[in-house]
């Protein structure tokens, strides 16, 4: 299986501040998305990281709030911007493998807003 | 897109099975059932997936109705370890992408 390795695991941060996400898979990669899952409720997909173009957002998340990059196939980061408490959630990266069609998560990045 | 319907939570006794249901009646005939589980304070782990077939690994196996209208899930032994939510999945094609659409999933409680 693939490893994704997430970091920060956890962070708390004041709000009106941003906070980067980066995620590392170890092996080859075909997508990698972001999900957010908000205190005791199921994840919800922000957007698909795009290799050298713009992310593709679902519904209800826009660009200038989570910024995303994808320089090359194995790396993406997300940037939660101008942080309010709603924003405190666990942030997931994750990815299909090239070698199988299974997605993959990392463990998550923990964010607390004050 | 297909939608999934499973009960909210369930429980099982350790070293019996868990058999875990599944309703995705409006699924189409190219989309596969996944089946992922979330353990508290982890990121979700891929258990087991088919299309039509029935399929076991080491983890679990999966059963599909012939109409392909449900599933089950069952952990043939359960252990305490196997207490998590549990997320059945059906997989969407969308303008060429693939995603995971989450819905509530089952919480299993394992008990002694």
């Amino acid at each position: 299986s693939a490893v994704i390795s997430q970091k920060p695991s956890r962070d708390i941060c004041q709000r009106g501040t941003s906070l980067t996400i980066q995620c590392q898979v170890d092996s080859q990669v075909t997508m990698m998305f972001w999900y957010r899952q908000q205190p005791g409720q199921s994840l919800t997909l922000i957007a698909t990281a795009n290799q050298g173009s713009e992310a593709t957002y679902e519904s209800g998340f826009v660009i200038d709030k989570f910024p995303i990059s994808r320089p090359n196939l194995t790396f993406s980061t997300l940037t939660v911007s101008n942080m309010s408490p709603e924003d405190s959630s666990i942030y997931l990266c994750s990815a299909i493998a090239s070698y199988k069609n299974i997605q993959y998560f990392g463990a998550g990045t923990r964010l607390s807003v004050l | 897109d297909a939608k999934t319907t499973q009960p909210p939570s369930m429980d099982c006794a350790e070293g019996r099975a868990a058999n875990l249901p599944c309703n995705h009646s409006t699924i189409s005939g190219n989309e596969y059932v996944y089946w992922y589980r979330q353990i508290h304070s982890q990121g979700p782990q891929y258990i087991i997936h088919g299309l039509k077939n029935n399929e076991t690994n080491e983890m679990a196996s999966l059963i599909i109705t012939e109409d392909r209208k449900s599933s089950t899930l069952i952990l043939p032994h359960a252990t305490l370890r196997d207490t998590a939510v549990y997320y059945c999945i059906v997989r969407v094609l969308n303008t060429g992408f693939q995603k995971l659409v989450f819905g509530t999933g089952t919480r299993l409680l394992v008990s002694p």
